[in-house]
């Protein structure tokens, strides 16, 4: 597609329930990255997919995230049992190779997520 | 601990004057350095970059100084214009992409 796509746009949801966040990069581009900003906050790397490498999940806050990116292109962000410390947006981005080359990243408009 | 700092969380300029954004950081392995801005409801566009070889990048408007001794870059905008209020964010790099919690600028008519 044109840009990076993310769906859905606002989610709200119960304390303990399950959600599923999804991110459809630009087509072609080998990386894909998940952010997070908290109210207040900046933008808090989570997780980053390269090619066919092992993704880099250091910045996960808990294992009640996770995250898979199918073929190499669109990915799904879980949050399961979400917190009202969860809510946050969710912005995904991708860029050409990825972060060894320097280049720049591509968002998309983000999921804000609310967890009541 | 915050490895990329903006230390102003706001800033208001007047249009036609200058506006100065400023970074601190504190890992000397970081080699690269981007500026993105965000309006409400979008994501983050890339706006700058400059790579640690380097001390100055200009843009048409924009302009980007690093100082590496300092730890230290600044974004200037000039002139400022209305369409240039938004939320700057810097970012590093040196493995994963680090952001500071970004400054949020209005430029005033």
């Amino acid at each position: 597609g044109a840009g990076v796509s993310q769906s859905p746009s606002n989610k709200v949801t119960e304390k303990g329930k399950d959600v599923e966040l999804r991110c459809d990069p630009i087509s072609g581009h080998t990386a894909l990255y998940w952010y997070r900003q908290s109210l207040g906050q900046g933008l808090e790397f989570l997780i980053y997919f390269q090619g066919n490498s092992a993704p880099d999940k250091s910045g996960l806050p808990s294992d009640r995230f996770s995250a898979e990116r199918t073929g190499g292109s669109v990915s799904t962000l879980t949050i399961q049992r979400t917190q009202q410390e969860d809510s946050a947006v969710y912005l995904c981005a991708s860029s050409l190779f990825g972060l060894a080359t320097n280049e720049k990243l591509f968002f998309g408009s983000g999921t804000q997520l609310s967890v009541l | 601990d915050q490895q990329v700092k903006q230390n102003s969380p706001s800033l208001s300029v007047q249009e036609g004057r200058i506006s100065i954004l400023n970074c601190d950081y504190t890992n000397s392995m970081f080699d690269y350095f981007l500026w993105y801005k965000k309006y409400p409801a979008e994501g983050p566009t890339f706006l700058i970059s400059i790579s640690s070889i380097k001390d100055k990048n200009e843009d048409g408007r924009f302009t980007v100084f690093l100082n590496k001794s300092a730890k230290h870059l600044s974004l200037h905008i000039v002139p400022s214009q209305p369409g240039d209020s938004a939320v700057y964010f810097c970012a590093a790099s040196g493995g994963n992409l680090i952001f500071g919690k970004g400054t949020k600028l209005s430029v005033k008519p």
